[in-house]
């Protein structure tokens, strides 16, 4: 992920648009990344990962595409909600080091806010 | 399934005193277990990996010797925030994962600590 700013980016749509969110990851040898979804308060919640042979991938409202190239990630929700509302961060998994260990390496995050 | 908690939710110590954190996997064994702190409006940054019944591996910047973890059985990791002040002030997220699932990572709902 980069650096962490002291602001986060903020995305403002319409109930019922769809969002696009975009993220920058930082290592070219990452090979999973996932999308959470952050309320205010709690811990980050899975909303759908993708691993680095694919370049898009569907769930239930999002989508995620991948651009390996230019190491680029984004979210995409349709129909957004006022219950979408939270901060987004984009993670990426680092491969499988000698220890065994793979922490996420997560992106600096978007605030998303719907407008009902 | 795949249930991690943390406790407490929140906690308010005086400066000077020392704060555990536990984090427990509910329903399945975490053989990895992950610790990020949060401050507000920023994203999360890795402090420690710990692997069940070896020393934790810390990330560069994080003191080891003021934060203490113990990851002494399958289900049960705990961060000590020793000698606390006021800017150890944050949000402290455990993540744990089980082993043969590389990529899986299960996140607690976070405990929000103050030192005043």
């Amino acid at each position: 992920g980069e650096s962490v700013g002291l602001h986060l980016p903020t995305l403002s749509v319409q109930e019922g648009d769809n969002s696009i969110i975009n993220c920058a990851y930082s290592n070219s040898a990452s090979d999973y990344f996932i999308w959470y979804k952050q309320e205010s308060g709690k811990g980050p919640q899975f909303i759908i990962d993708i691993r680095s042979n694919m370049d898009k991938r569907q769930g239930q409202r999002v989508t995620v595409l991948l651009n390996k190239t230019v190491k680029h990630l984004s979210l995409q929700i349709a129909a957004t909600q006022p219950g979408d509302s939270a901060v987004y961060f984009c993670a990426e998994n680092y491969p499988i080091t000698s220890s065994g260990n793979t922490p996420l390496v997560f992106g600096k995050g978007t605030r998303l806010s719907v407008i009902a | 399934g795949a249930v991690v908690s943390q406790h407490p939710s929140w906690v308010i110590c005086k400066s000077g005193t020392s704060v555990k954190i536990e984090c427990r996997s509910l329903d399945f064994q975490a053989t990895t277990m992950f610790w990020y702190r949060q401050f507000p409006k920023q994203s999360l940054m890795l402090m420690a990996t710990s692997n069940e019944g070896s020393k934790a591996t810390y990330e560069q910047g994080v003191e080891k010797d003021k934060f203490l973890i113990n990851h002494a059985s399958l289900t049960l990791s705990t961060l000590t925030v020793t000698s606390a002040h006021p800017e150890d002030s944050s949000f402290y997220i455990c993540s744990a994962k089980t082993s043969g699932r590389h990529y899986e990572q299960y996140f607690g709902p976070g405990t929000r600590l103050t030192v005043t």
